[in-house]
């Protein structure tokens, strides 16, 4: 499975848009970057999924180089309820037989 | 909105009890998984289902143990539990289709033994 690299913690201000880079550079070609969001005490929630270029749905973005060795999750105008562990996962499709692996994730605190 | 239910929510018990955590889906999905996260850590697949009588252990070594039987049920039973179980439990499920690795996740139970 792809080992996925990604910040500890990040900081921003409300209305900003916040980036949040992952490293992948051993992604396999039936490799999907899938995103997720968790808050203290929920169960996590998944944001996004991308495999290559550029995806966006309601809530983010997903940036994708050719190379595929990198992801970048665009968050736009954040707000203090985006304050939330964001996990970055690279694995085959679950339907394929993967698993989802959770790393550490980036902690965004988001303020006033 | 995910229909994913476990219940209870949080259980404080002491050593040596046998409990079981429900989890239930609404959403028909085929594939459901338990993972085990302590505060603050990473999240550990300890089980996972992808359908009736399919069971499998996940990556994370767990004592305990998990059944299907229905396809929208997947109980977590711990014969006999330690304070080194004390940890929250999330279930999750997934179905066909895309998103491909989306999986829906309940509220959690938060287990403390005693």
């Amino acid at each position: 499975l792809a080992k996925t690299t990604q910040p500890i913690s990040m900081d921003s201000y409300e209305g900003q848009e916040v980036n949040i880079t992952c490293s992948h550079n051993n992604i396999a070609t039936n490799d999907y970057i899938t995103w997720y969001q968790q808050f203290p005490s929920q169960g996590p929630r998944f944001i996004i999924q991308g495999y290559k270029t550029k995806v966006t749905n309601e809530v983010a973005s997903l940036f994708i180089p050719a190379d595929r060795k990198s992801s970048t999750l665009s968050l736009p105008r954040v707000s203090l309820s985006d304050t939330a562990v964001y996990y970055c996962l690279v694995g085959p499709r679950v339907d394929q037989g993967g698993k989802l692996i959770f790393g550490q994730g980036t902690e965004l605190s988001v303020k006033p | 909105e995910a229909d994913i239910y476990q219940t209870p929510r949080y259980l404080v018990i002491g050593t040596g009890k046998k409990i079981t955590l429900e989890c239930s889906q609404t959403m028909g999905h085929d594939k459901m998984y338990w993972y085990q996260q302590d505060p603050g850590m990473e999240l550990h697949l300890i089980h996972y289902s992808y359908g009736v009588n399919s069971t499998e252990k996940g990556d994370l070594s767990s004592e305990s143990t998990v059944s299907r039987i229905r396809t929208e049920h997947f109980p977590l039973t711990l014969e006999s539990a330690r304070p080194s179980h004390t940890s929250q439990y999330l279930c999750a499920s997934s179905g066909k289709g895309q998103p491909y690795n989306e999986q829906f996740f309940g509220p959690g139970t938060r287990l403390t033994v005693l």
